[in-house]
């Protein structure tokens, strides 16, 4: 069994400040890892995605993560924040779930505010 | 790009009703999805369909049905709506069956509100 863990339920920032949002998981096998972002009264989109290779990844709005499988985490980074910035982020892992099928676990989302 | 459409945006339901929430897929997906979304619980999924006619249960299948007819129509359905399903109910799709790889992309979310 997969599960997703997101450490930080709220993040306040104030704009042009640095951000991590945390997020871990267990898997008992290899796992492909997934970061989304909801804004305000819209559904998800992804943001970035980890299947193989670098464990740096880059995603859209100049957001990055790292993964991580020693520690089996996958942070969310950013240098600077915007206001738009302000969102729920949603942490996913997906892997071999009963049946054979990979189905995807969400984290319980971790809501970024920035202030300006 | 990809578009999922979900019928209705709100929806106000009476305790009893049977509840019909659709959602549209327009990128030829295999697979779609049903999940609810509450404050701190995060995303748990209901349902899903790997193809027509076919559906295998989530995580909290329980109080709810769901059908896929067409390929690009999957319907979730409340036999009898009670206030424990006030929620938001999100849809998604995806393409390319049991890989993990998969990215997938969501409809903008019925918010349903029974009472």
């Amino acid at each position: 069994a997969q599960s997703v863990t997101q450490l930080d339920s709220q993040v306040p920032v104030f704009e042009e400040a640095p951000v991590e949002l945390r997020c871990n998981y267990s898997s008992s096998v290899s796992v492909y890892l997934f970061w989304y972002v909801q804004y305000p009264n819209q559904g998800l989109q992804l943001l970035l995605k980890y299947l193989s290779g670098s464990t740096l990844v880059k995603g859209i709005n100049g957001f990055e993560a790292e993964f991580n499988k020693s520690q089996t985490s996958f942070h969310l980074r950013k240098p600077s924040v915007h206001i738009s910035d302000t969102a729920e982020y949603f942490c996913a892992v997906s892997g071999p779930a009963s049946g054979g099928s990979y189905i995807p676990t969400f984290g319980r989302g971790t809501s970024l505010i920035v202030h300006p | 790009d990809v578009k999922v459409t979900q019928s209705s945006r709100y929806l106000v339901k009476r305790t009893g009703e049977k509840v019909f929430l659709e959602c549209v897929q327009d990128m030829d997906h295999e697979n779609m999805f049903w999940y609810r979304q509450d404050p701190g619980l995060g995303l748990r999924l209901i349902y899903f369909s790997y193809d027509v006619k076919m559906k295998e249960k989530g995580d909290i299948p329980e109080g709810y049905s769901v059908s896929r007819e067409k390929k690009e129509r999957f319907s979730l359905i409340l036999e009898s709506a009670s206030t424990n399903q006030t929620s938001m109910y999100l849809c998604a799709s995806s393409t390319i069956r049991g890989t993990g790889k998969e990215t997938q992309y969501f409809g903008p979310g019925t918010r349903l509100l029974v009472l």
